[in-house]
C-alpha cells in the first residue's frame, strides 16, 4: 500500500460528460501529480502541485483542470469526455518538489463510451 | 523533443539467471534517473534513483547503471525469480520539472 488514495476505481461514462477523480496523497507528501496512462501512450504527464499551487503542467487539454485543496487532496476534473480520453488515470505523491521518488495511487480506471 | 526509449519487446528469461532492461534516451539532460515497477492494473512503484555523477547503485538483488555519456540506463535483477515478472519503467527527472516516463519494458521469469 503506497499511501496514496484515489477514488472512485472505476468510473464508466458518456461521450460530453463531465467527471471527477480525486486524490489524497501521503501524509506528510506536499506534491501531487497527476498521469495519464492508455495503451498506446504509456505514462503521461499531466501536471503538478505543490502545496496548494500549480508547479508544472504537462500534456494536459484544455477541457481538463485540476486544483488542490488546503488539506492537500486534489481532484482533476475531465469535462466534454470523448471516447479517447478512455485510460488508466493516476494520482501520485511525493514529500518535496523536485518529483524524486513518487509514490503511485492505485488509479481510477476511466471508460467512455 | 525528449525521448526515452525501452525495448518494447518482452524480455523472458529463466529463473535464477540475471534480467538486463536497457533504459535509452535522446534531447535529455537528466539530473537523475529512476526505475519503477508496475504490475497489471496498479500504480508504478519506485525501486531505485540514480543520480548524474553516480555510475552505480544497488539494492538487495537489484542493480542499477547510468551512463551520461551514453545516454544509458542498465537496470539489472539478479537471482531473478517468478515474482519478479512485471512491467519495469524507466523515468527521467530535472530539478523541479516533470518526470518523463518511458513505455516500460515487460519482464517474464520463468520458472
Amino acid at each position: 500500500d503506497s499511501g496514496v488514495t484515489q477514488t472512485p476505481k472505476h468510473l464508466i461514462t458518456a461521450t460530453g460528460q463531465r467527471v471527477t477523480l480525486r486524490c489524497s496523497p501521503r501524509s506528510g507528501d506536499l506534491s501531487v501529480y497527476w498521469y495519464q496512462q492508455s495503451l498506446d501512450q504509456g505514462l503521461q504527464f499531466l501536471i503538478q502541485y505543490y502545496n496548494g499551487e500549480e508547479r508544472a503542467k504537462g500534456n494536459i487539454l484544455e477541457r481538463f483542470s485540476a486544483q488542490q485543496f488546503p488539506d492537500l487532496h486534489s481532484e482533476l476534473n475531465l469535462s466534454s469526455l470523448e471516447l479517447g480520453d478512455s485510460a488508466l488515470y493516476f494520482c501520485a505523491s511525493s514529500v518535496g518538489i523536485t518529483n524524486e521518488k513518487l509514490f503511485f495511487g492505485s488509479g481510477t480506471q476511466l471508460s467512455v463510451l | 523533443s525528449q525521448k526515452i526509449e525501452q525495448n518494447s519487446e518482452a524480455l523472458n528469461i529463466q529463473e535464477g539467471k540475471t534480467a538486463t532492461l536497457t533504459c535509452n534516451y535522446t534531447n535529455y539532460s537528466p539530473a537523475y534517473l529512476q526505475w519503477y515497477r508496475q504490475d497489471p492494473g496498479r500504480g508504478p512503484v519506485f525501486l531505485l534513483l540514480i543520480r548524474e555523477n553516480e555510475k552505480e547503485k544497488r539494492k538487495e538483488r537489484l542493480k542499477v547503471t547510468f551512463d551520461t555519456t551514453l545516454k544509458q540506463s542498465l537496470f539489472h535483477i539478479t537471482a531473478s525469480q517468478p515474482a519478479d515478472s512485471a512491467t519495469y519503467l524507466c523515468a527521467l527527472g530535472s530539478g523541479g520539472f516533470k518526470t518523463i516516463f518511458g513505455a516500460g519494458t515487460r519482464l517474464f521469469v520463468k520458472a
